[in-house]
């Protein structure tokens, strides 16, 4: 079965301070990857996702993410961090195999920004 | 554009009422999607369905019921509300019925439901 761990619950950084938000997964193949936001009161936006190919994407707001199959690794940066950046942050996996397979989502990562 | 519309966006019920959270969207999305998402536990999938009159079970479905008679909405419905179903509901849609990740998720805003 896929899971995901994100081992951060709650990481706080000053403003234009970079960011790295953790994610490994398990699955026995080459996953779909995503990140999410989640900003309070709000569902989820899509920031970025890996299919295949490049193994680092660029997603919105100035986030990239690498994949890196040898550490079963998705984990989310962002090299100046702005106050409106503080959400929670959500990793997930999605398999490739099957009809309508599930997305699993790890337990989130909150960010607070501090000015 | 509203993309996908939960309603309503908060509920308070006691124990043993029963009462149906909607999902609407307009972007002729098969696939369909209801999540909870409780404190430290990320978002779980309760059901879900890839098209009309098709729906299925995910991880967390005991207690739920739904149905999906038009692509356009996909209901979720509690029988009898326990205080374990206090949580925030998110529907979820995307374009392709196939394995999980050739689409990312559309999100709603949520429900927030709370059982006295």
């Amino acid at each position: 079965a896929q899971s995901v761990t994100q081992p951060d619950i709650h990481i706080t950084v000053s403003e234009g301070a970079s960011l790295e938000l953790r994610c490994n997964y398990s699955y026995g193949a080459t996953p779909y990857l995503f990140w999410y936001v989640q900003s309070p009161g709000q569902g989820l936006q899509l920031l970025l996702k890996y299919f295949s190919g490049d193994t680092l994407v660029q997603g919105i707001k100035g986030f990239e993410a690498e994949f890196k199959r040898s550490q079963s690794s998705f984990n989310l940066r962002k090299p100046s961090v702005h106050w409106s950046d503080a959400a929670e942050y959500f990793c997930a996996v999605g398999a490739r195999a099957g009809t309508a397979s599930k997305l699993t989502f790890g337990t989130g990562t909150r960010l607070q920004v501090t000015l | 554009n509203a993309g996908v519309t939960q309603t309503p966006k908060f509920q308070v019920l006691k124990t043993g009422q029963s009462m149906t959270l909607q999902c609407a969207q307009d972007m002729n999305h098969e696939y369909m999607s209801w999540y909870r998402q409780d404190p430290g536990m990320g978002l779980r999938l309760i059901h879900y369905s890839v098209g009309a009159g098709i729906t299925d079970q995910g991880e967390v479905p005991n207690g739920y019921n739904v149905s999906r008679s038009t692509t356009e909405d996909f209901p979720l419905r509690l029988l009898s509300a326990a205080p374990s179903q206090t949580s925030v509901y998110f529907c979820a849609t995307r374009p392709g019925t196939g394995g999980a990740g050739n689409q990312p998720q559309h999100f709603g805003d949520g429900t927030r439901l709370s059982i006295l």
